[in-house]
Parts: C-alpha cells; sequence; structure tokens
C-alpha cells in the first residue's frame, strides 16, 4: 500500500524554524516528484513546493521562496521541508503527496496524500 | 486570490446532477491538464480526476471531468449525502512554473 506519513509539525514563535519529514511507502521512491501542499485553518488548498525524483530540481511558491528549503533522501525514502524564518501566515496543516509529473506530457497530480502535520506559528 | 477560479459553492438535492466549474488560463489549463481533489470534512484531500477525465481505481463512474480550452469541469451525478465535500482543480502553470489550485468550492447536498 501506498502511504506517506509526515511528522515535525508544532508550536513555533515568529521568526523561527521547523523541519518537517515525510515517510514514503509502498513504491520506488526515487521514481517519483514529491510536493509539500499547506491549508491554512478555515482555507484552501496552497501549493508549497515539488521536487523531482532525483531531487535535482526544485520549485517554490513566492510565498515561502527563500525560507522554506524542500529536499529529499531517496536512500531512506523521506521528503524533508525546512521552514525558517516562520510567520502567523504559514500556520497549516502540511501535507505530503506523491506526485505524478512530466513536462513533455503535461500533466501534474499528486495521486497520494499523507493524513498531513499541523504548524503552528505564535508567540 | 487562487490562479485557477472555482465557485465558492454548489447545492443540489440528493439523486440530482451537480457541475464545479475551474476557469484558468494559457500557461496552465490551457496548457497542462487537469486534476480534482475531493476533501470530506477533516480529512487529507483525495485525488478523484486526473488527466481532464481519468478515474483512479476505486473512484466511482458518478464522477467526471472535461477540459475545454482554459477552463475543466467536475460533474457529479446521482449525489449522495457522502458526497458533501470541498472540491478543488489543480494544474501546473508552465509560465509560473508552480503549482496552482482553485479556491475550492464547497458542495452540499440538501
Amino acid at each position: 500500500e501506498v502511504q506517506m506519513v509526515e511528522s515535525g509539525g508544532g508550536l513555533v514563535q515568529p521568526g523561527g524554524s521547523l523541519r518537517l519529514s515525510c515517510a514514503a511507502s509502498g513504491f520506488t521512491f526515487s521514481n517519483y516528484a514529491m510536493s509539500w501542499v499547506r491549508q491554512a485553518p478555515g482555507k484552501g488548498l496552497e501549493w508549497v513546493s515539488t521536487i523531482s525524483g532525483s531531487g535535482g530540481s526544485t520549485y517554490y511558491a513566492d510565498s515561502v521562496k527563500g525560507r522554506f528549503t524542500i529536499s529529499r533522501d531517496n536512500s531512506k525514502n523521506t521528503l524533508s521541508l525546512q521552514l525558517n524564518s516562520l510567520r502567523a501566515e504559514d500556520t497549516a496543516v502540511y501535507y505530503c503527496a506523491k506526485t505524478e509529473w512530466s513536462f513533455a506530457l503535461h500533466y501534474y497530480y499528486m495521486d497520494v496524500w499523507g493524513k498531513g502535520t499541523t504548524v503552528t506559528v505564535s508567540s | 486570490q487562487s490562479v485557477l477560479t472555482q465557485p465558492p459553492s454548489v447545492s443540489a438535492a440528493p439523486g440530482q446532477k451537480v457541475t464545479i466549474s475551474c476557469s484558468g488560463s494559457s500557461s496552465n489549463i490551457g496548457d497542462n491538464s487537469v486534476s480534482w481533489y475531493q476533501q470530506l470534512p477533516g480529512t487529507a484531500p483525495k485525488l478523484l480526476i486526473y488527466d481532464n477525465n481519468k478515474r483512479p481505481s476505486g473512484i466511482p463512474d458518478r464522477f467526471s471531468g472535461s477540459q475545454s480550452g482554459t477552463s475543466a469541469t467536475l460533474g457529479i451525478t446521482g449525489l449522495q449525502t457522502g458526497d458533501e465535500a470541498d472540491y478543488y482543480c489543480g494544474t501546473w502553470d508552465s509560465s509560473l512554473s508552480v503549482g496552482v489550485f482553485g479556491g475550492g468550492t464547497k458542495l452540499t447536498v440538501l
């Protein structure tokens, strides 16, 4: 069974840092892009970042560029998101999602999602 | 403000049909296929439709998708109370090099 389990969320003060992790299982991790998507309380889905299967290509939303860093360890089937300079508006549930992606064939979608981990930025 | 535009809410009676629209531009829906996600209350999103009109295994054929130009539509027939959820469209924006979602549509089955 394909599964993603996020961890690392918690309460952090504004300006602080946090590292989220996503443990993937049930598929050949290195063959797939992976993404982080967040959802603020009562709000819609917001795409945060995507990383290619090799880790060589990364993409970020403008709202997090320069503050968040996505990475992956294909030997450990683990996806990470380093969150720095956190702001109140970063408060959200963060989802990890297996991503099917082809520039050549023009498709991009998230086919399996984790249950999410909650990040709260507050003093 | 989301890059993709969806109506905030739609409603219909049990057994009826409903459609949810998703409007974008030439650099997102006009260039890449659309996916749809269902988010039941208190749960993670689930893939409902990919490649504009394909259903993952386990998704009933009551759910359908279509795309034309820079717009896409999700259709749900034979509405059930269990279909009450938030629905999101998504794709890739080739000009911005970012993933994009619609603002979400809340479906109420009256």
